[in-house]
């Protein structure tokens, strides 16, 4: 256990609509990074923020937002979802925002039917 | 452009035979390169990293190796086990991204008994 939490564990939902996928980090993490892994396809990275704030971001869709709030725990919102939306989502955190270790939670695998 | 890639994407090893996967790196300026390992439908979790300062790390029967100059660095497994039997991801950390890991595409390795 990484000590990452998210949820919902499983998310099946349809073609245009909209769902909120939720990560708490380690106790005392800052930063959170979301990734979005499809099927047999490698992480992509998504977006980082650290204290609340948006440091980094990757090849993320204009139908996909994020934040950060002051609790720390951070939510990755799909909209308009698409087929091809459909794939494990992970949050990975670590303490700071130099290099080093990430820790993943175990994901939210979405559905889009 | 942000890339790292990873060599082969399918490795098939008898039970005690060694495995090497091999990544490569576009941004010079990473200094931080961990290797994830991640069984069907879980986490990728952490089993080894190395700093741009060493050329070698080991830990029991899993060591990294870093060339630098090559932007080149690799996995190797040794007196392989069913239980390695997973899909491996090498990742670097691009310097203009705040710890923002690129991963490469996975190897997915398979002990046979």
């Amino acid at each position: 256990d990484s000590g990452v939490t998210q949820t919902p564990k499983h998310l099946i939902t349809a073609t245009g609509q909209r769902v909120t996928l939720r990560c708490s980090p380690r106790s005392g993490d800052l930063s959170v990074y979301w990734y979005q892994q499809s099927l047999d396809q490698g992480l992509q990275f998504l977006i980082q923020y650290y204290n609340g704030e948006e440091r980094a971001k990757g090849n993320i869709l204009e139908r996909f937002s994020a934040q950060q709030f002051p609790d720390l725990h951070s939510e990755l919102n799909l909209s308009s979802l698409e087929l091809g939306d459909s794939a494990l989502y992970f949050c990975a955190s670590r303490t700071g925002e130099g290099q080093g270790t990430q820790y993943f939670g175990p994901g939210t695998r979405l559905t889009v039917l | 452009g942000e890339n790292v890639e990873q060599h082969p994407s399918t490795l098939s090893v008898q039970e005690g035979d060694s495995a090497v996967i091999k990544c490569t790196y576009s941004d010079s300026a990473s200094n931080y390169f961990p290797w994830y390992k991640q069984e069907l439908g879980k986490r990728p979790q952490l089993i080894i990293d190395i700093r741009s300062n060493v050329g070698e790390k080991k830990d029991q029967r899993i060591a990294v190796t870093l060339n630098k100059t090559a932007k080149h660095f690799s996995l190797h497994i040794t007196e392989t086990q069913p239980e390695d039997s997973a899909v491996y991801f090498c990742a670097a950390i691009f310097s203009g991204g705040y710890n923002k890991l690129i991963f490469g595409a996975g190897t997915r390795l398979a002990v046979h008994p």
